[in-house]
């Protein structure tokens, strides 16, 4: 089956530093994935949607300039958090979705990245 | 814009016995599906079940089932023969036919008591 590889799975890192988070499909292209914030015992939160040789497509409410998404290739879309600060600690998750014509609407999700900013 | 909600944010059953987690919804789409996702303390998300809403057949998947209610807007999960390892946080959520985008429910926390 299709799997979505996602690393680091936790980072910390230091007031004002970036960290990069790469989410990879292992044995499909992914046309389109998503980027999503879950916070301790809450919800899923879409940040944004990658797409393939395109920029990104944000949610209302969060900041481009902060989270920065790169989907340079069909197997690999990363999410940069520039200038981190503590409130930015969360738990990041990426999921990718097959081309159209592929069971398309399931998606499939890496196994998550935890931010701690000290 | 879509909503998703499910008002229980947690519920306990006894193994061996059945369940069911409440899910409502929002639309004015006719093109969408409905996932059940479950996401044990790993955190990994795991997919459960999806029913396409243009299907009226409610979907099985062994010992999971829902109760689609398209008129209602109800979409309710059905756990049969609970096990220990079933004890997760169930996330039910709604894609789009357009964009594939989910939306998600709160959450429910569900756990079987030995």
């Amino acid at each position: 089956g299709a799997v979505v590889s996602q690393h680091p799975s936790w980072v910390i890192c230091k007031s004002g530093t970036s960290v990069k988070i790469e989410c990879r499909s292992l044995d499909f292209q992914a046309t389109t994935m998503f980027w999503y914030r879950q916070f301790p015992k809450q919800s899923l939160m879409l940040m944004a949607t990658s797409n393939e040789g395109s920029k990104a497509t944000y949610e209302q409410g969060v900041e481009k300039d902060k989270f920065l998404i790169n989907h340079a290739s069909l197997t690999l879309s990363t999410l940069t958090v520039t200038s981190a600060h503590p409130e930015d600690s969360s738990f990041y998750i990426c999921s990718a979705r097959t081309s159209i014509y592929s069971g398309a609407n399931v998606l499939t999700f890496g196994a998550g990245s935890r931010l701690t900013v000290l | 814009a879509q909503t998703v909600t499910q008002s229980q944010p947690e519920m306990s059953v006894q193994e061996a016995e059945t369940v069911t987690l409440s899910c409502t919804y929002d639309t004015s789409e006719n093109n969408y599906y409905l996932f059940w996702y479950k996401q044990p303390p790993s955190r990994q998300m795991i997919l459960v079940i999806r029913q396409e809403a243009y299907k009226q057949q409610n979907a099985t998947e062994n010992r999971f089932s829902v109760n689609f209610q398209k008129a209602a807007k109800s979409f309710s999960l059905k756990i049969s023969d609970s096990q220990l390892g079933d004890t997760a946080m169930y996330f039910c959520a709604f894609m789009s036919g357009a964009n594939s985008k989910l939306t998600f429910g709160k959450g429910i926390t569900l756990s079987v008591r030995p």
